[in-house]
């Protein structure tokens, strides 16, 4: 079966300093990988996609950038964070080239930036 | 291009009474619609989905949605809330192209009184 994980759980870091949120895919092959952003109280803003290694797109032009080194790895990164970063991040997962399967979600990372 | 609204971003209802959750849609092609639950500080997770055949869609924990094409929606319900009903909902729809992306309705969350 397939399984997502992401790391790490929670994190609080300061203004300006670095990100990296690492998800990781098990159990399928070249999926669609998507990075979303839950601000407090507020919907899913799609961040990233990707539908391919080496393949990135950008949904929101903002201080973040997207990798996805191996076809079941996708990272999340900044150089200075912002306080507007803030929020619950969340990776997704869905099976290549089709529009009527669904998403499967990870855990998700508690971001607070301070 | 395709969007999803969903009416009320709060809905509170009594424990045993009917769980109505509205959503609609715009879409120029064939819809693929979903709904998905997230619990406090986790990931989406599926409920439902329509892609064709029966407009009648049952899902996991009860609840169903039907997809009418003439009214563009695709509202949830569940004949009986009960407390771990208390969750946020969203309704979604998947585009067809530009890496399959899933637009996300704003959510709504429900409440069930004891």
């Amino acid at each position: 079966s397939q399984t997502i994980h992401q790391w790490p759980a929670t994190l609080v870091q300061p203004v300006g300093s670095p990100l990296s949120l690492e998800c990781t895919v098990e159990g399928t092959s070249n999926p669609n990988l998507y990075w979303y952003r839950q601000a407090a109280g507020r919907g899913l803003q799609l961040l990233f996609y990707s539908v391919g290694i080496g393949q990135i797109s950008s949904e929101v032009p903002q201080n973040l950038s997207a990798s996805r080194p191996q076809d079941r790895q996708f990272i999340l990164s900044s150089k200075k964070l912002l306080l507007s970063d803030s929020g619950f991040y969340l990776c997704a997962w869905k099976t290549g080239g089709s529009s009527y399967n669904e998403q499967f979600f990870g855990p998700g990372t508690r971001l607070t930036v301070l | 291009a395709q969007s999803v609204t969903q009416l009320g971003s709060h809905v509170s209802v009594s424990e045993g009474a009917l769980v109505l959750l509205r959503c609609n849609y715009s879409s120029s092609v064939p819809p693929y619609l979903f709904w998905y639950v997230q619990y406090p500080n986790q990931g989406l997770q599926l409920l439902l989905k329509y892609t064709t055949g029966a407009t009648l869609v049952k899902g996991i924990n009860g609840f169903e949605a039907e997809f009418k094409k003439s009214e563009t929606s695709f509202h949830l319900t569940k004949p009986s809330a009960h407390m771990s009903d208390a969750a946020e909902y969203f309704c979604a729809v998947s585009q067809n192209t530009g890496g399959f992306k899933t637009i996300f309705g704003a959510g709504t969350r429900l409440f069930v009184k004891a």
